[in-house]
């Protein structure tokens, strides 16, 4: 079965950038999604289709995908953006989630 | 506004079965096929399944074929999840989710409930 690959944890400080990837065989070649989820709460979407940006999204959330990683930016990373986050894709009629990756901001 | 509010969860013994439920509000729910995701205390998310907008169309993951059945009722904007045979490791908090688009393909997700807990344990 497909898998996704993220890092279990990264760490940043307030006001650099986060960096989490998501790999996947061929990823590159179909889209990939992101979620964040804050503890307590349901996901919510950061990014579909690669790099586009769900209305009420702030604009320092950015994506790409390319060969068989997706990566999801946060510039100028605010402690508010602490959160478990989720890449995801489709395939095979199946939807396929990331096994997450905590970010800290401290 | 789109509502998505799970219900049916709770404690339930190895072997025995529970029904979850999904009302919907807020969007065409006839529509859109919906999903079931889960969440295993302190893990990720895992995708259990999909029924397209008409209950024609259903998809399970591996984990869970022959156990749990999706259906809906959309003259009741109610999705439902069937869970036979429950093992502890089916212990998660479910949510429904509605997909971004109406079309199957590629779903990815707008609008999630709030999650029913469901614990499997003798």
């Amino acid at each position: 079965s497909y898998e996704l690959t993220q890092p279990p944890s990264v760490s940043v400080s307030p006001g650099q950038t986060a960096t989490i990837t998501c790999s996947g065989d061929k990823l590159g070649d179909t889209y990939a999604y992101w979620y964040q989820q804050k503890p307590g709460q349901s996901p919510v979407l950061v990014i579909y289709q690669d790099d586009k940006r769900p209305s009420g999204i702030r604009e320092r959330f950015s994506g790409s995908n390319s060969g068989n990683t997706a990566t999801l930016t946060i510039s100028g990373t605010q402690t508010m953006d602490e959160a478990d986050y989720y890449c995801q894709t489709w395939v095979s009629s199946t939807v396929v989630f990331g096994g997450g990756t905590k970010l800290t901001v401290l | 506004q789109v509502h998505l509010v799970e219900s049916g969860g709770g404690v339930v013994q190895p072997g025995r079965s529970l029904r979850l439920s999904c009302a919907a509000s807020g969007f065409s729910f006839n529509i859109y096929g919906m999903h079931w995701v889960r969440q295993a205390p302190g893990k990720g998310l895992e995708w259990v399944a999909h029924i397209s907008h008409d209950g024609s169309i259903k998809n399970q993951a591996d984990s869970v074929k022959g156990r749990f059945t999706i259906s809906r009722d959309n003259s009741k904007n109610t999705l439902y999840l069937q869970m036979n045979s429950l093992r502890p490791e089916d212990t998660a908090v479910y949510y429904c989710a509605k997909p971004k688009l109406v079309s199957a393909a590629m779903p990815y997700f707008d609008f999630w409930g709030q999650g029913t807990l469901v614990t499997v344990s003798s």
